[in-house]
Parts: structure tokens; sequence; C-alpha cells
């Protein structure tokens, strides 16, 4: 049973790069959130993608995208990368939306020079 | 007010005693509640959930809930070393899909 997988996992980027994290959701998940995590603190909700639409969005700027594909996996794009930026991405996978638990991958860590 | 808090910690226990970590919330709509574990450098790993008042057990963990006083607890029994780690709570807010986590409490189980 494949769980959430992310890619890459590791990603160093100077200040206005732009950046394209990737998630494939855990086997029979349809639903994909993304999270960003600074250093001491919880996940931050990014938004959530269900039927390829984004649901849901946190307090984040536009320069945070993403987009959800027919076979579930999502992406998540940053634009005009600023060094508050550097993080750990996280991507998590349930089964419809609203309260479900959720299930994240390793995360990406994103580093901005 | 911030719509989830716990207690930054550490929180230390000895080996073989029950460790109990705690987080209010402040949406009162809210209607699902999540522990997760974080050892240093991985990701988030899904622990217990909990819906309805009272307890929940799985294994040495127990997870309580009470919505009247807004207030989400889990019990570790017999903690042991690999139990140290940070444990983040997660509310459901704002009526919709938008999972909101604590700072998270970092458990430390001394031998």
């Amino acid at each position: 049973d494949a769980g959430v997988t992310q890619s890459p996992t590791h990603l160093i980027k100077t200040r206005g790069q732009q950046v394209t994290l990737r998630c494939s959701p855990k086997s029979g998940h349809d639903t994909v959130s993304w999270y960003q995590q600074a250093l001491g603190q919880g996940p931050q909700f990014i938004f959530q993608y269900y039927e390829e639409e984004e649901r849901q969005r946190g307090n984040f700027p536009d320069r945070f995208s993403g987009h959800q594909f027919p076979n579930y996996s999502s992406e998540l794009n940053v634009n005009a990368l600023l060094l508050g930026d550097s993080a750990l991405y996280l991507c998590a996978s349930s089964l419809g939306t609203g309260n479900q638990p959720q299930h994240f991958g390793d995360g990406t860590r994103l580093s901005i020079l | 007010q911030k719509e989830v808090e716990q207690n930054s910690g550490p929180l230390s226990v000895p080996e073989g005693a029950i460790a109990s970590l705690n987080c209010t919330y402040s949406d009162r709509g809210s209607q699902s509640f999540f522990w997760y574990r974080q050892y240093s450098g991985k990701s988030p790993e899904l622990i217990m959930f909990i819906y309805s008042n009272g307890d929940k057990e799985d294994g040495r963990f127990t997870a309580q809930l009470n919505k009247a006083s807004q207030y989400v607890s889990l019990l570790i029994r017999d903690s042991q070393p690999s139990d140290s780690a940070t444990y983040l709570c997660a509310v459901y807010t704002g009526g919709g899909n938008k999972l909101t986590f604590g700072t998270g409490t970092q458990l430390k189980v001394e031998l």
C-alpha cells in the first residue's frame, strides 16, 4: 500500500526564482492538502485540492498556486521566491473532504539563498 | 487567541510513566481532532483521532475530548524513550477543510 510520496526531497533556490513541488496521494485517497512548516512551528495550511479544484485556501499570497491532476496527484508552485519561503513543504492526502484524517508525505525541504 | 494552543514544553517524564499532553481550541464548531507525532527532521505521523466526547484508546495511547471545555488531550502510558518527539494537535476549523495545527509539545522520555 503506497503512502504519500513527494518530490524532490530537497531543493535549493535563489530569491526571485520559481519552484514546483510534486505529490502523489496515498492509494485510495482523492484529496490533497499542502502545508508549510517553519522550524519550531506547526504546519500551516496552504490549500486543499479535491476534484481538480482548490476547495479552501489558507493565508498565503497568490504567489502560491497549485494544481490537481485527474489521477489525484498534485503540484504546488511558488513564484518570486523570498527568503521567508524557506521551510518544509508537506503534502497530505485524505479520502474525501471534511473531517477526514490526513496522512503526510515525507516533505520537501526548500532552502532559499 | 490562537485557534489551537499547546504548551511547547519540553515535557520531561521518566521511562514507564504516563505522559499527558494537552490542547485547547477556539472554534466551537470543530468536530474532528487529531494527534500527530513528529520526530526531529521527519514529517508528522497520525497516531490518534477522535470525534466524540470521552475517551478513545489505542494501545498505549488514549485521546480524550471535552467539547464543552474545548479541550483535547493525549495520554501515553508506559512511556518509552522512543516516544520522545514533538506531538502536534490538529483540529478542523472554519467549518471546512482547513486542518489547523498547534505549535506542538516536545516530549522527552528519560531513562
